[in-house]
């Protein structure tokens, strides 16, 4: 098992340049995330799929979109990059069972730089 | 809403030595609590979680945390540390939203660093 997969590792944007992280996971989890991870922030949740088909906003959804395009993949785009959004991006999955609160397992992370 | 303290960013200490990790939470009918390790350039992995019976949990690793629930604590500890062990460690708790799922909110991370 590969776990949760991210790509792509790094990436550098201009300022209004859009891009698209991908997000995908092998283990069958039903539940998805998507967190950044700034200095002295800990994590903050942007954005989450609870299941398949369903998306919903987390702490910090402002200017960011997902797409769970199918079990496996969930997708985090930026329209138009600003400077704070540089941060290192984590995508996360778990199982979901009877509202409780299984461990999430993380992808090793996207590190963007916005200029 | 949930939230997570850990007031130590950063705790050196030398190899061998014992070590506590601070984590206090905001109270909730129901509490489910987690630790966290992240080595560096890497992901966050699941380091050990309460979410009933026994107050006291332990990692495979030598880690261990108590639930205190009047204290709405749960610090990490471990009795001797390695220098493997350096990394930044983060508290979480879970959150029921609005829509009946359960989220997990972290603290900000306590950077663990070991010296020979």
């Amino acid at each position: 098992n590969a776990g949760v997969t991210q790509t792509p590792k790094f990436q550098v944007l201009k300022t209004g340049q859009s891009m698209t992280l991908q997000c995908a996971q092998d283990m069958n989890h039903n539940s998805m995330y998507w967190y950044r991870q700034d200095p002295g922030m800990g994590l903050r949740l942007i954005y989450y799929s609870a299941s398949e088909g369903t998306t919903d906003k987390g702490e910090v959804p402002n200017g960011y979109n997902v797409s769970r395009l199918n079990k496996r993949e969930f997708s985090l785009r930026l329209e138009s990059a600003a400077p704070s959004q540089t941060s290192v991006y984590f995508c996360a999955s778990s199982l979901r069972l009877a509202g409780v609160p299984y461990e999430q397992y993380f992808g090793p992370g996207t590190r963007l730089t916005v200029t | 809403a949930q939230s997570v303290t850990q007031l130590d960013s950063q705790v050196p200490v030398f190899e061998e030595a014992p070590v506590e990790l601070r984590c206090n939470y905001s109270s909730s009918v129901s509490v489910y609590l987690f630790w966290y390790v992240q080595y560096p350039n890497q992901g966050l992995q699941l380091l050990l979680k309460y979410l009933s019976g026994s107050t006291l949990v332990e990692s495979i690793n030598g880690f261990e945390a108590e639930f205190n629930k009047s204290q709405t604590s749960f610090h990490l500890r471990k009795p001797s540390v390695h220098i493997s062990d350096t990394a930044e460690y983060f508290c979480a708790v879970s959150e029921l939203g609005n829509t009946g799922f359960q989220k997990l909110v972290f603290g900000t991370g306590t950077r663990l660093l070991v010296s020979p």
